[in-house]
């Protein structure tokens, strides 16, 4: 099975504009998971979807927000973007027995 | 509800020296644990996990773990600590109580090996 994909790997953006990152998640995993991780912060929630309905939720502001497919696939949105946006963002899909597979992270830099 | 909590943020061990990395667990209910390993730049990887089939739990890269109830941990153990095993190592739970539970992660573990 192929992994866990995400897209962009890189990005580069500025301050107050927008971004969409892109999760394909492995072959019949129903759930994707969107993690954002700092040196400062270390590896944070952000949320939770399931069969197209966000189930969990971290503790993030309403700029970050999240959709997922009728495929399984996901993206998140992060509009107005701020310095502190600057993060290793990670998704993952859960198997049925909750092991959770990470996609390589997209790198995100905030000029 | 559910939490793990990993002891030390950084620890620092001498090649060929036992690695342990501490955490412990909170679960209401029976729970499924796991370790992930992350190289830098790259995302979380599994490296072994707790679904109640055995206690001690053995898996890759020579890592093993052992569920205690009784301590409610699940600290994870090498024999023989190799310069590659230098990465950052988290513990996470889910509650053993059908598929697709949410996973909760700990603040992780970076472990430096030192010559």
């Amino acid at each position: 099975k192929a992994g866990v994909t995400q897209t962009p790997r890189y990005l580069i953006k500025t301050r107050g504009q927008q971004v969409t990152l892109s999760c394909s998640p492995i072959s019949g995993h129903r759930s994707v998971s969107w993690y954002q991780q700092t040196p400062g912060q270390g590896l944070q929630f952000l949320f939770e979807y399931f069969s197209e309905t966000q189930r969990n939720k971290g503790n993030f502001p309403g700029r970050f927000s999240g959709r997922q497919f009728s495929n399984s696939r996901s993206e998140m949105n992060v509009s107005t973007l701020e310095l502190g946006d600057s993060a290793l963002y990670l998704c993952a899909s859960s198997s049925p027995s909750n092991e959770q597979f990470f996609g390589p992270g997209t790198r995100l830099t905030v000029l | 509800a559910q939490s793990v909590t990993q002891l030390g943020s950084h620890v620092s061990v001498s090649e060929g020296a036992l690695v342990l990395l501490r955490c412990n667990y909170s679960s209401s209910v029976p729970p499924y644990l796991f370790w992930y390993v992350q190289y830098p730049n790259q995302g979380l990887q599994l490296l072994l996990k707790y679904t109640s089939a055995a206690t001690l739990v053995k898996g890759i890269n020579g890592f093993e773990a052992e569920f205690k109830k009784s301590e409610t941990s699940f600290h994870l153990t090498k024999p023989s600590a190799h310069m590659s095993d230098a990465a950052e190592y988290f513990c996470a739970v889910s509650p053993h109580s059908g598929g697709y539970q949410k996973v909760t992660f700990g603040t992780g573990t970076k472990l430096q090996v030192i010559p």
